[in-house]
């Protein structure tokens, strides 16, 4: 049984560019949040989707914006993208009777 | 506002010895879940254990258990007999006051544990 997958792994962007990252949930879960871990801190949670709307959002830019698909599956866009977005950015699936599963990550570099 | 406090940024530990990775939290939500993750290097957050704040009885998973003390709002994980592939960084989280099973987390900074041979 898959677990959540992201994509890509590692990404290098330039300041001022867009980027999206993608996450597709563990098998029978239908709720995704998004995280942002800077180096040597704890994640921070961006937002978290629930049939296909944004549930609750956490304290970032209007830069950061999501989407969940009709599958469950969810995508991360940050636009204007600035040096302090350099960061790991985690994707975890989760279901109503609880407990949640989280990706690898995807390593965003903001050169 | 809720918050979760990890005060070792590091710690050292002899292999097959216990250790113990403090986690202090504060909320004013009379319902909430604690949560131990670990990050090995590859970045995945792995779950370790569970508390919930009615739970009876303090959670306990394997070489895993948590010291659940809520008077003094602390829930310190202890791993006993350590081993090498325990070497990463432990996060303690919180269930935010957002009612469902599925609401956000809020993480501490992180402990890292490093084990030796």
């Amino acid at each position: 049984d898959a677990g959540v997958t992201q994509s890509p792994t590692h990404l290098i962007k330039t300041r001022g560019q867009q980027v999206t990252l993608r996450c597709s949930p563990k098998s029978g879960h239908d709720t995704v949040s998004w995280y942002q871990q800077a180096l040597g801190q704890g994640p921070q949670f961006i937002f978290q989707y629930y049939e296909e709307e944004e549930r609750q959002r956490g304290n970032f830019p209007d830069r950061f914006s999501g989407h969940q698909f009709p599958n469950y599956s969810s995508e991360l866009n940050v636009n204007a993208l600035l040096l302090g977005d350099s960061a790991l950015y985690l994707c975890a699936s989760s279901i109503s009777t609880g407990g949640y599963t989280f990706g690898s990550g995807t390593r965003l570099t903001v050169v | 506002a809720q918050k979760i406090t990890q005060t070792q940024p590091g710690m050292f530990v002899q292999e097959k010895e216990a250790v113990t990775l403090d986690c202090t939290y504060d909320t004013s939500d009379p319902s909430y879940g604690l949560f131990w993750y670990k990050q090995p290097s590859s970045g995945e957050m792995i779950f370790l254990i569970y508390q919930g704040s009615y739970d009876q009885q303090n959670a306990t998973e394997g070489r895993y258990s948590l010291n659940f003390q809520k008077a003094r709002k602390s829930a310190n994980l202890v791993i006993s007999a350590s081993q090498l592939g325990d070497s990463a960084m432990y996060f303690c989280a919180m269930r935010g006051a957002f009612s469902s099973n599925t609401g956000k987390l809020i993480f501490g900074q992180g402990t890292t544990l490093q084990v030796k041979p």
